[in-house]
């Protein structure tokens, strides 16, 4: 089954306690991305990869890191958590555009609170 | 820059109400038209999108027209159910993979 896999689901952790959640596709695709979702605020891109080794900045990069070394895997690295991270993430792939206009393909999402 | 602007809500309707649910958005060059249902829990995931000005994309009963002359892309379904509660984010690319998204509205239909 085509899909794209988060983990952990949902996290409760403390300020600066370093954390990273998974994510995974198993489509091949190239596009990779990262968004938070805050009530009122919609969904914000956090960072974007275009293909392996390749990432980008989004609207709301400070405070995470992401790193792409092989094509299924995007993980998102807070190095430092605060409180204003509690979130809900989700990451999404696609094909690239380049191919077209595709549809992003989202993960389940992952509940952060950061106490 | 890119923006999507879409209805606040909760919108609340009856079941087998009409439905609308309007977008508008701002984009440079020629953007496809998404819209992305988010159902209680879960991820997001795609409804309905349309490629070019006066494509029609339709899915579950629901459509939504690319009217580029209005800017707009509005989701409209004849008939709503109690499973049609969810979050609606009306969403568009410009060409370079990324999307750019509304707030998202709620809707909660009752029986």
């Amino acid at each position: 089954e085509a899909q794209v896999t988060q983990n952990p689901r949902y996290l409760i952790t403390v300020t600066g306690k370093k954390l990273t959640v998974t994510c995974s596709q198993n489509m091949n695709h190239e596009y990779m991305s990262w968004y938070r979702q805050d009530p009122g605020l919609g969904l914000r891109q956090i960072y974007y990869s275009m293909n392996v080794e390749v990432t980008d900045k989004g609207d709301v990069p400070e405070g995470y890191k992401v790193s792409r070394k092989e094509k299924r895997n995007f993980p998102l690295i807070l190095e430092s958590p605060s409180p204003n991270q509690t979130s809900l993430y989700f990451c999404a792939s696609s094909l690239p555009a380049g191919q077209g206009i595709h549809e992003q393909y989202f993960g389940p999402g992952t509940r952060l609170t950061v106490t | 820059g890119n923006s999507v602007t879409q209805m606040e809500g909760p919108v609340t309707l009856s079941e087998e109400a009409f439905l609308t649910i309007n977008c508008t958005y701002t984009a440079t060059g020629y953007p496809s038209l998404f819209w992305y249902v988010q159902y209680p829990g879960e991820g997001l995931q795609l409804l309905l999108k349309a490629t070019k000005a006066d494509d029609k994309g339709s899915n579950k009963g629901f459509e939504a027209t690319y009217r580029k002359e209005t800017t707009s892309f509005h989701l409209e379904k004849g008939s709503v159910q109690v499973s049609d509660s969810a979050v609606y984010f009306c969403a568009l690319n410009s060409g370079y993979s990324t999307l750019t998204f509304g707030k998202g509205t709620m809707l909660l239909v009752s029986p």
